[in-house]
């Protein structure tokens, strides 16, 4: 199984802030990873697929990246919604698997 | 819009069964794969199941193996999740998802979620 290694597992950030949450694979997934966010009592919500398109409806101060085997998830200019828990999950076998998490909250 | 609404969760004994339903609007059903996600309490998130189209294939993770079985009507637009042998680490929210298996998989579409609780 591909182990996904999720962090920081939680941030604290100002409102306007510049936010990355990092997830490495323990093993190669190509570009076959997404980004999700939940808030606190709600379902997940796909932010990012194919590790740098951006969903449907998703604000563009959101956005994702891969750099070798590392992905990452930016956030600009932080907002008072954007806390809650953002997960990765890659998609490239199965069983797919979720990272950890991050618990984002507002400083 | 797309809409996926489950039911059937609720409390049942360690070793009894359970089946969930998701009722999916918004989208043509038959045309995804479609696949349920757990989160125990304050806990992350574990995919559980995944079923293709048709429903000829289906795909679990070893924890639920020959103890779920995930299963589809088109003509209803619904899924369905038959849990058996069930035990306390069952308990967790359960969502219904549809699975987009295009260039690589990823779940861009959630229901709400029903709760599952095993316990005696």
């Amino acid at each position: 199984d591909i182990q996904m290694t999720q962090s920081p597992a939680s941030l604290s950030a100002s409102l306007e802030e510049i936010v990355t949450i990092t997830c490495q694979p323990s093993q190669d997934i190509g570009n076959y990873l997404s980004w999700y966010q939940q808030k606190p009592g709600k379902s997940p919500q796909l932010l990012i697929h194919s590790a740098t398109s951006l969903a449907d409806g998703v604000p563009s101060r959101f956005s994702g990246s891969r750099s070798g085997t590392q992905y990452s998830l930016k956030i600009n200019r932080l907002q008072v919604e954007d806390t809650g828990i953002y997960y990765c999950l890659q998609g490239y076998s199965a069983p797919w698997t979720f990272g950890g998490g991050t618990k984002l909250e507002l400083k | 819009e797309v809409q996926l609404v489950e039911s059937g969760g609720g409390l049942v004994q360690p070793g009894r069964s359970l089946k969930l339903s998701c009722a999916a609007s918004g989208f043509t059903f038959s045309n995804y794969y479609m696949a349920w996600v757990r989160q125990a309490p304050k806990k992350g998130l574990e995919w559980v199941a995944t079923i293709s189209t048709s429903g000829s294939r289906t795909y679990y993770p070893d924890s639920v193996k020959g103890r779920f079985t995930i299963s589809r009507d088109n003509a209803k637009s619904s899924l369905y999740l038959q849990m058996n042998s069930l035990k306390s680490e069952d308990t967790a929210t359960y969502y219904c998802a549809r699975h987009n298996s295009g260039y690589g998989d990823y779940f861009d579409y959630w229901g709400q979620g029903v709760m599952v609780t095993v316990s005696s």
